[in-house]
């Protein structure tokens, strides 16, 4: 199992474009979270799906949606980007059963590095 | 609101010496926390939780209620443990269901 994916791994915008990225969850997992990783700082969270519905989102501004898809894969866009959008961003996936039911456990992608010029 | 504080940013020791990793939170509920960890060009990954009140590599974290703290403990550093460690608080209920509230991280060194 190569583990939760995502692309792209770079890429660079300029102000007020769009950005669309995409993660894939390991395998039988079927809860994709999102979050921002501004340099030196904490991963912050930005969303949590589970069964293609939202169940939890974080102090974000509406320029940033997600969705969850049959598959369990998910894409984060963020609208008209701004510099301080630059960050790393992370997606995670974690199994969700009885046993595993909100551990806490997640397991991350290598994120998707934004540069916004 | 929850929040998660690491006061440390960077911490040395030597290999051999123990090492403490500090790390205080604030939670109005029962809290949940665990300690993840970054090794360099890997990804980030759990460490430990406090529920299950383990040992993993030779590190282990009391969760005091009283202190409000999780603090991270190993009483022999080895040179592998050099690596950013963060502490995360589960947010149990709520519109923010299943969110991880993270610290800043710490950059633990473990010189030879």
């Amino acid at each position: 199992d190569a583990g939760v994916t995502q692309s792209p791994t770079h890429l660079i915008k300029t102000r007020g474009q769009q950005v669309t990225l995409r993660c894939s969850p390991i395998s039988g997992h079927k809860s994709v979270s999102w979050y921002q990783q501004v340099l030196g700082q904490g991963p912050q969270f930005i969303f949590q799906y589970y069964e293609k519905e939202e169940r939890g989102r974080g102090n974000f501004p509406d320029r940033f949606s997600a969705r969850q898809f049959p598959n369990y894969s998910s894409e984060l866009n963020v609208n008209a980007l701004l510099l301080g959008d630059s960050a790393l961003y992370l997606c995670a996936s974690k199994g969700w059963d009885r046993r595993d039911s909100n551990t806490g456990e997640l397991f991350f992608g290598e994120g998707s590095r934004l540069t916004v010029l | 609101a929850q929040r998660v504080t690491q006061p440390e940013k960077l911490l040395s020791v030597f290999k051999g010496a123990p090492v403490e990793l500090k790390c205080n939170y604030s939670y109005s509920g029962s809290p949940e926390l665990f300690w993840y960890v970054q090794y360099s060009r890997q990804r980030l990954q759990l460490l430990l939780r406090h529920i299950s009140r383990e040992s993993i590599k030779g590190f282990t974290a009391d969760l005091n209620k009283g202190e409000t703290s999780f603090h991270l403990k190993k009483p022999f550093a080895q040179e592998e443990d050099s690596a950013m460690y963060y502490c995360a608080l589960l947010n149990a209920g709520g519109t923010s269901y299943g969110k991880l509230t993270f610290g800043q991280g710490t950059i633990l060194t473990v010189h030879p």
